[in-house]
């Protein structure tokens, strides 16, 4: 079945940038979505279709894809956004979403 | 404004059934796909099932078919998840989210939390 691969965690300090990756052999075909996830809440969408970014979440939230990695930057990392970060796109025939393992983003 | 409220939190024996329910409001409920997504005590975010309520179409994930059932009753805008009969395992966070075109999900449910104890 088809997986996408995600670091366990990632730490940063606050105000440099993070970068999480998500791997993935559809990625080139399937567009990548992120969620982010704080403790005893629901995911929200943070970025969608690889590199757009819903209202409300700040600039700082930015997406590339490049082959089969797709990656979540943030720029300027705050306390706040210490989360777990999950990606997540269809399989390689659209048929169905699959997710990634989460990662967890600590901000030191 | 688009919303998803989930029923509440419950406890269970292993071997007893269970149907959790997700009311959709603030949009077209009949004419997007809804999904429930499980995550267990620590871990990520499992896709298990999509329906369509407009025809009752359903796509299941491997890992969970022929173990729980989907099902939504438009007239009331809810979407509904089932087992027959529950195990320890079943133990999660449900969440049930509306689904872009069976892209991703684009709003979601406070979550339905399960527990399986003897």
């Amino acid at each position: 079945s088809y997986e996408l691969t995600q670091p366990p965690s990632v730490s940063v300090s606050p105000g440099q940038t993070a970068r999480i990756t998500c791997s993935g052999d559809a990625l080139p075909k399937q567009y990548a979505y992120w969620y982010q996830q704080k403790p005893g809440q629901a995911p929200v969408v943070v970025i969608y279709k690889d590199s757009e970014r819903p209202s409300g979440i700040p600039e700082r939230f930015s997406g590339s894809t490049s082959g089969t990695t797709a990656t979540l930057t943030i720029s300027g990392v705050q306390a706040e956004d210490e989360a777990d970060y999950h990606c997540q796109s269809p399989d390689s025939s659209g048929t169905y979403p699959v997710f990634g393992g989460g990662t967890k983003l600590n901000v030191l | 404004e688009v919303q998803l409220v989930q029923s509440e939190a419950e406890v269970k024996k292993p071997g007893e059934s269970l149907k959790i329910t997700c009311q959709g409001s603030g949009y077209s409920f009949t004419n997007n796909w809804i999904g429930w997504v499980r995550q267990m005590p620590g871990k990520g975010l499992e896709w298990m099932a999509l329906i369509y309520p407009g025809d009752s179409d359903t796509r299941y994930s491997p890992s969970f078919q022929g173990q729980v059932t989907i099902s939504a009753d438009k007239s009331i805008s809810t979407a509904y998840l089932q087992w027959s009969s529950l195990k320890a395992s079943d133990t999660a966070m449900y969440y049930c989210a509306r689904a872009e075109r069976l892209n991703y999900f684009d709003y979601w449910g406070q979550g339905t939390l399960v527990t399986v104890s003897s």
